[in-house]
């Protein structure tokens, strides 16, 4: 089985300000991708970032960066120098070979100008 | 542009009555799906399909049905069998298969159906 946990519900923070969203995950499979998906308030989920399990070189993507750690099962995403644009609800996601994509409950960032 | 659409965007419902949702890609992926969200939660998968004509059942199919008849259309009708319809249903299309896969999931705006 796998699972995905997100334990903030809510985020708030100024704009500039740093913002970690946290993600643990659970699967038995030794393959497996990870995703991150931003949904905005229109609704529509726009994917981030994809991450295989053999690969855990961290990423940064303009003020977006990953923090990809098996030893401890999570798949931290943090938004550097926050902007009103980034208020959004952000889901984490787990798919292993042969299973569904799992979905976390999602975490909501409001940022505040 | 490719992209997902999904019509229409909100959907108003009365009790007992069936209505489809529809969901149209351009990407020529061959993979659909549909989603739900209830307010404050993840996505549950309803059913996909991996080629025309063919489509499987996803964790919460009972009181949904759907088609794929053609390549870019994979439409979702909520039937009166589903005892709590009102929600947020995204569709989503990938390359290939994903739900086996490693695909990208690439997903529409979504259609926020009420039953009134």
């Amino acid at each position: 089985a796998q699972k995905v946990t997100q334990a903030q519900t809510e985020i708030s923070v100024v704009e500039k300000e740093d913002v970690t969203l946290d993600c643990v995950y659970e699967t038995r499979d030794t393959t497996y991708y990870l995703f991150w998906y931003k949904q905005p308030p229109s609704g529509e989920l726009v994917f981030l970032i994809r991450r295989n399990s053999f690969d855990e070189q961290n990423e940064i993507s303009g003020r977006y960066s990953w923090n990809f750690q098996k030893s401890t099962s999570s798949f931290n995403f943090t938004i550097t120098a926050s902007q009103v644009v980034d208020s959004a609800v952000y889901f984490c996601a787990l798919k292993a070979a042969g299973n569904k994509l799992t979905f976390g409950g999602g975490t909501r960032v409001l940022v505040k100008p | 542009d490719g992209g997902i659409t999904q019509s229409p965007k909100y959907l108003f419902r009365k009790e007992g009555q069936n209505v489809t949702l529809s969901c149209e890609q351009n990407l020529n992926h061959d993979a659909m799906y549909w989603y739900r969200q209830d307010p404050g939660q993840g996505l549950r998968l309803i059913y996909y399909s991996q080629i025309v004509n063919d489509f499987q059942k996803g964790d919460i199919a009972e009181g949904y049905s759907v088609s794929r008849e053609k390549k870019e259309s994979f439409p979702l009708t909520v039937t009166s069998a589903q005892k709590n319809p009102t929600a947020f249903y995204l569709c989503a299309s990938s390359p290939r298969l994903a739900v086996f896969g490693t695909d990208t999931q690439y997903f529409g705006p979504g259609t926020r159906l009420t039953v009134l």
